[in-house]
């Protein structure tokens, strides 16, 4: 079965400062691997996704991941993390093939930025 | 011109009242999903619906009934409500005729307390 891992229940960085979300994955064959950001009181909103191709992936707001398969990992970056960036995160997988397009969450990882 | 719409936004009630929460979207997607996302911000798949076929049901108490009228719309009915249904529910769609997996669209959700 499938499971995804964040580990950091809460992160925190001044702002400038990089921003590391880490991710990792249990899956028999490497999984399509996801981020997404929840604003406060609001839905998730794709940042960037891992589907085929380059490992490295840029997204929406300056975010990138990489794909690292020997490590099982999918984590995330930013170089300088901005006020706005403050939201949770989630990391979430999907199985390749199958036919339902059921996503796994991770726990979420909530992102302060410090003036 | 909002893709994924929830109504109602919050919903108050008692115990053992049924309520009914209703999602639509306008992106054209043939896919759409059902997500609780509890206390603790987990977010966890309850239902999805492709071209009103019923694709996945996760472990659900019975009380809980999705109704796909069509292709853009997607209901979740909730029978003798409990305390522990009190959660954030989330609606989204994908579609899902192309060969790489695409994006869910995320609806704002509804916060359904239950006292």
């Amino acid at each position: 079965a499938q499971s995804v891992t964040q580990l950091g229940s809460h992160v925190s960085v001044s702002e400038g400062a990089l921003v590391l979300l880490r991710c990792n994955y249990s899956s028999s064959v490497p999984p399509y691997l996801f981020w997404y950001v929840q604003y406060p009181n609001q839905g998730l909103q794709l940042l960037l996704k891992y589907t085929t191709g380059a490992t490295l992936v840029k997204g929406i707001n300056g975010f990138e991941a990489e794909f690292k398969k020997s490590e099982t990992s999918f984590h995330l970056t930013k170089p300088s993390a901005h006020m706005s960036d403050a939201a949770e995160y989630f990391c979430a997988v999907r199985a390749r093939g199958g036919n339902t397009g059921k996503l796994i969450f991770g726990q979420g990882t909530t992102l302060q930025v410090k003036p | 011109d909002t893709a994924v719409s929830q109504t109602p936004k919050y919903l108050v009630t008692q115990m053992g009242n049924d309520k009914s929460i209703k999602c639509e979207q306008n992106l054209g997607h043939d896919t759409m999903y059902w997500y609780k996302q509890d206390s603790k911000k987990f977010l966890k798949i309850m239902f999805s619906y492709n071209n009103k076929e019923l694709i996945i049901n996760e472990t659900v108490p019975n009380r809980f009934s999705p109704k796909s009228p069509d292709k853009a719309h997607l209901n979740l009915h909730i029978n003798s409500l409990e305390l522990g249904d009190s959660a954030v529910y989330f609606c989204a769609s994908s579609q899902r005729l192309a060969p790489i997996e695409n994006e869910q669209f995320f609806g704002p959700g509804t916060r359904l307390t239950v006292l």
